[in-house]
């Protein structure tokens, strides 16, 4: 168990509409990274924040944005959604994003399945 | 830019047998971390072990060791005395100290273990 908490695990919803993704960082981790895997790309770096900050941003479309909180759990949104949009998208984190010796710690991911 | 090749997109491998996969990296980057996770049928993320750039010795943890070659810009994952439950993908990663906001990913490679 990374300590990593992904919520939903799963998400079936239709083309065109919006989902919220959330996850809850390692005790003690203060930055937060979102990733999407899909078969024909692979892991994609979407977004980092780090203690309530965007710190970093990656392949992320317009559509989709994300926020980090005062207690430093994360929400990525998924807006105007479409098929290619299907994916599993994880949350990691780590305590000094400046620290590139520190590993990320993944959670389990959320499958989402665009209809 | 940083840069992860995985050539192998699948391996097979005999159950208690040795096997070696694959990674080698492209960075502009003098102090850089590479890492190694597994994903196994259930999809989490589960790093199993680092190198550093300045690390003189291989790292190991377990079963796992990683061959560290800098001037080659390789890092291959050797896994000894393979298990059943080896099977998975392998991802082979990095950060750099300059690019140190997120980790990139090779494309991963697939550990078979045959009975």
């Amino acid at each position: 168990d990374s300590g990593v908490t992904q919520t939903p695990k799963h998400l079936i919803t239709a083309t065109g509409q919006r989902v919220t993704l959330r996850c809850s960082p390692r005790s003690g981790d203060l930055s937060v990274y979102w990733y999407q895997q899909s078969l024909d790309q692979g892991l994609q770096f979407l977004i980092q924040y780090y203690n309530g900050e965007e710190r970093a941003k990656g392949n992320i479309l317009e559509r989709f944005s994300a926020q980090q909180f005062p207690d430093l759990h994360s929400e990525l949104n998924l807006s105007s959604l479409e098929l290619g949009d299907s994916a599993l998208y994880f949350c990691a984190s780590s305590v000094d994003p400046g620290d590139y010796n520190s590993p990320l710690h993944f959670g389990n991911g959320t499958r989402l399945t665009v209809t | 830019a940083q840069k992860i090749t995985q050539t192998q997109p699948g391996m097979f491998v005999q159950e208690k047998e040795a096997v070696t996969l694959d990674c080698t990296y492209d960075t502009s980057d003098q102090s850089y971390g590479l890492f190694w996770y597994k994903q196994p049928s259930s999809g989490e993320m589960i790093f199993l072990i680092y190198q550093g750039s300045y690390d003189e010795q291989n790292a190991t943890e377990g079963r796992y060791s990683l061959n560290f070659q800098k001037a080659r810009k390789s890092a291959n994952l050797v896994i000894s005395a393979s298990q059943l439950g080896d099977s998975a993908m392998y991802f082979c990663a990095m950060r750099g100290w300059y690019n140190n906001n997120d980790m990139r990913f090779g494309a991963g490679t697939r550990l078979t273990v045959k009975p």
